[in-house]
């Protein structure tokens, strides 16, 4: 299978843990996206990369939170001290995205991590 | 600040029906809009992407139209399936991100 995968799948911690989720995208893509999507609600946006670089953070985004692409390729989201309101589906996904074609920069994604913190 | 709304919230249909799902933005300046099939505990297959200068797109029964000048887009399933039975998302996209609707969660009974 080629597609992006997450790992964990699911995770359980008790608040005050950290927590490290990793996300492979499509071997080809630059760019990966990570969302958080909680009960009944559509994905949020949380932030994304260009190759290893981070372009931009939503304010959803806390200090708590922090991601990582380092060679470009994987990528790692690392909550600190959880708490219970971080209990939510962390999706990620990867594009091929061309500056001159961005109209064509499809999103695919993996299957998720669901976190939830006791 | 993008806004996408999705109507209805949910959906019954008899298996065979055509059926359409609506979605609706406030900000006309997207890049793109895709559609998205989301089953239960699952992470997201995309459906069709529809480019910013498109008014429609087309995959098997699946066909998508965008009407940016009035910030909607209709995603129509022809012969519906009970493998159908899912949440369907739409999003816009911009040039770093996808803004999400909060989906409409279709069943297709026997």
């Amino acid at each position: 299978d080629t597609g992006v995968s997450q790992d964990p799948r699911h995770k359980i911690t008790k608040r005050g843990q950290n927590v490290t989720f990793r996300c492979d995208p499509i071997s080809e893509h630059n760019r990966l996206y990570w969302y958080r999507q909680t009960l009944g609600q559509g994905p949020e946006f949380l932030t994304y990369f260009q190759n290893e670089a981070q372009l931009e953070k939503s304010r959803l985004l806390s200090d708590r939170f922090s991601a990582e692409r380092p060679k470009g390729s994987f990528s790692t989201l690392e909550i600190q001290r959880t708490e219970q309101g971080d209990s939510a589906m962390y999706l990620c996904a990867s594009s091929l995205a061309r500056t001159s074609r961005l109209v064509y920069n499809e999103q695919f994604f993996g299957p998720g991590t669901r976190l939830t913190v006791l | 600040k993008q806004e996408v709304t999705q109507i209805p919230a949910a959906l019954s249909v008899p298996e065979g029906e055509n059926l359409v799902l609506n979605c609706s933005f406030t900000d006309s300046a997207i890049y793109n809009l895709q559609w998205f099939r989301q089953d239960p505990g699952k992470g997201l297959t995309s459906l069709l992407l529809i480019q910013s200068s498109q008014r429609e797109q087309t995959s098997g029964r699946l066909n998508a139209s965008l009407d940016k000048s009035s910030g909607r887009s209709t995603l129509y399933i022809a012969a519906s399936q009970p493998g159908d039975s899912a949440t369907y998302l739409c999003a816009c996209g911009t040039a770093s991100k996808l803004t999400f609707g909060t989906g409409t969660r279709l069943q297709v009974t026997l």
